[in-house]
Parts: C-alpha cells; sequence; structure tokens
C-alpha cells in the first residue's frame, strides 16, 4: 500500500513569495489533514478536511494561508505572501475516518523563508 | 503553559530500558498517543491507550497512564540503536485531533 506523498520535499523562497504544497493521501482515505512542525516543536494541526468539505480550520491563518481539496483526493496548501516565521515542515496525513482512526503521515515538505 | 509537556532529551545505553514521560492538562481527552519521528521523516504512530485503561503493552513497547495525575509514559524495552528518534505524546480530546507536545529526543549509544 503506497503511503502519504507530498511533494516538494523543500522549498526555499523569499519572504513575500507564494508557495503551495501538494498532498496525495493514501488511496480511500476520506480524511485529511494539513500540520505545521516548527522546529523544535510538534506538529500544529491547521487544517482538516472530510472528503471536500473542511472539517477544522480554526488554527489555520487564513489572511495568508489557504488550502483546498477539490476532489476529495489530492490537497493544496498555499501560503500568499510568505513571512519568515512560516520557516517550517508542513506535514500532511490521511486517515479512513477521522474519528480515533490512525493517521498515516507524510515525509513533509521543509520550507525556509529568508 | 503548553498543553502537552515532554522533558526534550533522554540518552540511554543500548539495551537498557527507555522511559519517556509526558503530563497533559486536558482531563477530556479520550485517547493518549505515542508517535515517533526519524529524521527527515513524517510521524509514525506507534501505539495509543485509551483513557479507561491503565496499561497498554505491545511487544517492546509498555504505555502507564495514570489519568489521576494526567502522566503517561512510554517504555522501550531492550533498546536499540534504530529506536533513536524524536517521540511525541500526544492528547485526543472530543474531537480526536491530536495536540502533540514538543517531543523527547533518545539518544541510544552502544
Amino acid at each position: 500500500e503506497a503511503g502519504v506523498a507530498q511533494s516538494p520535499r523543500y522549498k526555499i523562497i523569499e519572504k513575500r513569495q507564494s508557495v503551495a504544497f501538494w498532498c496525495n493521501p493514501i488511496s480511500g482515505h476520506a480524511t485529511l489533514y494539513w500540520y505545521q512542525q516548527i522546529l523544535g516543536q510538534g506538529p500544529k494541526l491547521l487544517i482538516q478536511f472530510q472528503n471536500n468539505g473542511v472539517v477544522d480550520d480554526s488554527q489555520l491563518p487564513k489572511d495568508r494561508f489557504s488550502a483546498e481539496r477539490l476532489k476529495g483526493v489530492d490537497s493544496t496548501l498555499k501560503i500568499q505572501p510568505a513571512k519568515l516565521e512560516d520557516s517550517a515542515v508542513y506535514l500532511c496525513a490521511s486517515s479512513s475516518t477521522g474519528i480515533t482512526d490512525t493517521q498515516y503521515f507524510g515525509p513533509g515538505t521543509r520550507l525556509t523563508v529568508l | 503553559g503548553e498543553d502537552v509537556e515532554q522533558s526534550l532529551f533522554l540518552s540511554v545505553r543500548e539495551g537498557d530500558s527507555s522511559v519517556i514521560n509526558c503530563t497533559y492538562t486536558d482531563s477530556s481527552s479520550t485517547y493518549l498517543y505515542w508517535y515517533k519521528q526519524e529524521p527527515g521523516a513524517g510521524l509514525q504512530l506507534l501505539t495509543y491507550i485509551f483513557s479507561n485503561m491503565d496499561m497498554k503493552q505491545d511487544q517492546r513497547l509498555t504505555v502507564l497512564l495514570n489519568k489521576k495525575d494526567k502522566h503517561l509514559s512510554l517504555r522501550i524495552a531492550d533498546t536499540q540503536t534504530g529506536d533513536s528518534a524524536i517521540y511525541f505524546c500526544a492528547e485526543g480530546g472530543g474531537s480526536y485531533i491530536p495536540t502533540f507536545g514538543r517531543g523527547t529526543s533518545l539518544i541510544v549509544h552502544p
């Protein structure tokens, strides 16, 4: 079974530029999560999708971050414009039901904002 | 303060047991989780325990939960160099979305 795929693995941009990350969850998983993991900290949930609907985006900085999952499969997370404090690893995870079920994590995208 | 607290580092000798501790604050947490993160990789769920249990064993892993003190521990028996990683404690509240601690770096030396 293929795992959660993310791309790119690394991205370096200058502040005020835009960036997008892509995630392909495990086939058949209805729930998809985006986390932000700042160096030295645990992951923080940014947004949770159930199929193509948003379940929780309370910690997503909506003035600069956006995410979509149009067909209920792949998802993109965008930052526009980026700030220095956005430097982090962005993790995507998926699970089959979203309630108590195991979350499977992708390898993450490491973003550096200069 | 943080919702989930862990010590940042633990160093053990290969073959010894490792005990990683965690405290949490949300008394409504239904699930407590332990995740492992190796360098450059995503998080891997190691084990979890329901809040109505006080112990769970899975091969070399033993999880102890003291709900009264909101204390969770992970014991790894016969620790190997391949166990070197960052271990995250997480609590799941009513929404089951886990809140993570900052992680404990486990260093296993020969």
